[in-house]
């Protein structure tokens, strides 16, 4: 199974200031297509997860354009560039080349 | 608008059984490939299951032989047999349509509880 490791696993950023997650795979995730399968999910405190950011670097609709994701092989990174209120919570990487995988999640704080 | 509703879920007893809904809306199921993911209490995310276009099939290794992934292309419902359930299960249990696509969406879940 491919192995999804995120670092940090906590990240307190002051409000306004840019936030990095990143998230690295055992594999590649450089599918016989040609695609990259690298999702990040951003789930609020009681709610459910919403996507924000599918194959590497593609921004799901209404999601802010402070959120981008970059990367590739084995090494990808969600990058906010100011951290707002809204952004508390917990962000998940995820693979979808080698079947499916999800990250621990790193838990995204105000400080 | 695309929709995924959850359905089914509650209080079951240890080695019990439920079936998992989720109703689509917007697009239809079979030309989609529809995935099962949960979250346990307090914890992260695990995929499940997913059924694709082509009625492939595919388990978490977790679940294989206790779950069943199926679909209704005329109710436009993709379920979830959850068998032998254990203490392990507990958790919410989320529908999602391409979740690797530009076409991606999730459902709001439904809490199975699996206790004595």
């Amino acid at each position: 199974d491919v192995v999804m490791t995120q670092s940090p696993l906590s990240l307190p950023v002051t409000l306004g200031q840019p936030a990095s997650i990143s998230c690295r795979s055992s594999q590649s995730l450089v599918y016989s297509n040609g695609n990259t399968y690298l999702n990040w999910f951003q789930q609020r405190p009681g709610q459910s997860p919403r996507r924000l950011i599918y194959q590497v670097s593609n921004r799901d609709s209404g999601v802010p354009d402070r959120f981008s994701g970059s990367g590739s092989g084995t090494d990808f990174t969600l990058k906010i560039s100011r951290v707002e209120a809204e952004d508390v919570g917990v962000y998940y990487c995820m693979q979808g080349t080698h079947w499916y995988t999800f990250g621990q999640g790193t838990k995204l704080e105000i400080k | 608008e695309v929709q995924l509703v959850e359905t089914g879920g509650g209080l079951i007893q240890p080695g019990g059984s439920l079936r998992l809904s989720c109703a689509a809306s917007g697009f239809t199921v079979s030309s989609s490939y529809m995935s099962w993911v949960r979250q346990a209490p307090g914890k992260g995310l695990e995929w499940v299951s997913v059924i694709f276009s082509s009625g492939i099939t595919h388990y978490a290794d977790s679940v294989k032989g206790r779950f069943t992934i199926s679909r209704d292309n005329y109710k436009n419902t993709v379920y979830l047999q959850v068998n032998s359930l254990r203490a392990e299960d507990t958790a919410v249990y989320y529908c999602a349509r391409d979740v690797m696509e530009a076409t991606g969406h999730w459902g709001q879940g439904t809490l199975v509880t699996v206790s004595s």
